[in-house]
């Protein structure tokens, strides 16, 4: 069966970086497109970054353009999440989670538990 | 403040039937397609609805969705007590050049 599993969170100060990632398993992790989508404490789900199956487009949420990269290695099966310049609005769980499609954004049809990142001075 | 809008709350009473909302524009819900997501705090949100109108296998036919228009609707039917959670749209939108998700509707089953 399809498990996503994140690791990397944890308590940092603002300003600094922090890399995620997120084991795959349980279909062809070279195939699907993969996204992280945030859940800051006591509001909605907010996605964060796309990446397609080839790495070779990605999208970002305006919120972190030009402060997080998404990227993958085929061979770990595994999806990254490397963020730098963090801020406190920055403070969520994070979810990976698996795009149906390969190519384009279709929809996520498998997510993970999530890692706690929390920003704070 | 999300360009997808829901309404932040919903409640009926078990055994009833909800409809929850999700009201975008042409360069969203529009153009493409529409998928709802069942979502408790803290854990793995859910599918429960892709392509306006289909579901997962696994889904019970409690749930339906629809799409007229520049809105979607999701509605739930038989409500249970453990139908009690967050449930949010989703779409593309090729303005932003993103995905973007409703501001999420907690269901409260009386």
């Amino acid at each position: 069966q399809v498990q996503l599993v994140e690791s990397g969170g944890g308590v940092v100060q603002p300003g600094v970086s922090l890399r995620l990632s997120c084991a795959a398993s349980g279909f062809t992790f070279s195939s699907h497109g993969m996204h992280w989508v945030r859940q800051a404490p006591g509001k909605g789900l907010e996605w964060v970054a796309f990446i397609r199956h080839d790495g070779n487009e990605i999208y970002y949420a305006g919120s972190v353009k030009g402060r997080f990269i998404i990227s993958r290695d085929i061979s770990k099966n595994t999806l990254y999440l490397q963020m730098s310049s963090l801020r406190p609005e920055d403070t969520a769980l994070y979810y990976c989670a698996k795009d149906f499609g390969s190519q384009y954004i279709s929809y996520f049809d498998y997510w993970g538990q999530g890692t706690l990142v929390t920003v704070s001075s | 403040q999300s360009v997808l809008t829901q309404p932040p709350s919903v409640s009926a009473a078990p055994g009833q039937k909800v409809t929850i909302s999700c009201s975008g524009s042409s360069s969203n819900i529009g153009n493409y397609y529409v998928s709802w997501y069942q979502h408790l705090p803290g854990t793995a949100p859910k599918l429960l609805i892709y392509d306006h109108d289909k579901r997962p296998s696994g889904i019970p036919d409690r749930f339906s969705g629809s799409k007229s228009g520049t809105s979607a609707t999701l509605g739930i039917t038989g409500l249970q007590t453990g139908d009690e959670a967050d449930y949010y749209c989703g779409t593309w939108d090729n303005i932003l050049s993103a995905w973007v998700f409703g501001g999420g509707t907690t269901l409260t089953v009386l």
